[in-house]
């Protein structure tokens, strides 16, 4: 089974600030990880993957991840924090190996930057 | 290009009470999928869709129907409306469904069942 812990419910940062936002996870091959950002009353917005390759993976909107394989870490961070960052934030997963097609979501972990 | 759109937006629907939930996505994807989320939950998939005229169950398909009416459009609905199912539905496609593909998401219909 795959799945993935948001282990912080909420993240409070101020303006200017680097940020982290943790993720794990646990699948039995080799992961698919993606983070996503839903901001109120929308959908969820697609910020950067991690297929293969480098470890560190840029995205959308100055954001970045280091995949850890050792640590089965995906964790999100970006250099300095916009109080437009504020928002919800999920990780997800898909086992490769598997070919199940379902994302597994963590809980999500919603990020508030302070100015 | 206005990606994945979904209708209606709201709807308070009564238990007992049947309605479906439409979708529709103008990038020429062959899948799709329909997720409900649920506080603190993530996002948990109900069908899946992959490619026209085929159709799959996902983690939570219990008191859903789907129907992919051709390759733009994929329907969710609810025959019986139960409380358990008041949650906000999303959307979503892929170009072929392969597993490192990016899923792109519609802007969601928050449901209530009283």
């Amino acid at each position: 089974a795959q799945s993935v812990a948001q282990p912080e419910d909420q993240v409070n940062v101020a303006e200017g600030n680097p940020l982290t936002v943790k993720c794990t996870y646990s699948v039995s091959g080799n992961p698919y990880l993606f983070w996503y950002v839903q901001y109120p009353n929308r959908g969820l917005q697609f910020l950067l993957k991690y297929i293969t390759g480098d470890n560190l993976v840029k995205g959308s909107y100055g954001f970045e991840a280091e995949f850890n394989k050792s640590q089965t870490s995906f964790h999100l961070k970006k250099p300095s924090a916009l109080v437009s960052d504020s928002a919800l934030y999920f990780c997800a997963v898909r086992d490769m190996d598997t070919g199940r097609r379902a994302l597994t979501f963590g809980s999500g972990t919603r990020l508030q930057v302070q100015p | 290009n206005a990606g994945v759109t979904q209708t209606p937006k709201f709807q308070v629907l009564k238990t007992g009470q049947s309605m479906t939930l439409q979708c529709a996505q103008d990038m020429n994807h062959n899948s799709m999928y329909w997720y409900r989320q649920d506080p603190g939950m993530g996002l948990r998939l109900i069908y899946y869709s992959a490619s026209e005229g085929t159709t799959d169950k996902g983690e939570v398909p219990n008191g859903y129907n789907v129907s992919r009416l051709n390759k733009r459009e994929f329907s969710l609905r609810l025959e019986s409306a139960a409380p358990s199912q008041t949650s906000v539905y999303f959307c979503a496609s892929s170009e072929m469904g392969g597993p490192g593909e990016t899923q792109y998401f519609g802007p969601g219909t928050r449901l209530l069942v009283l």
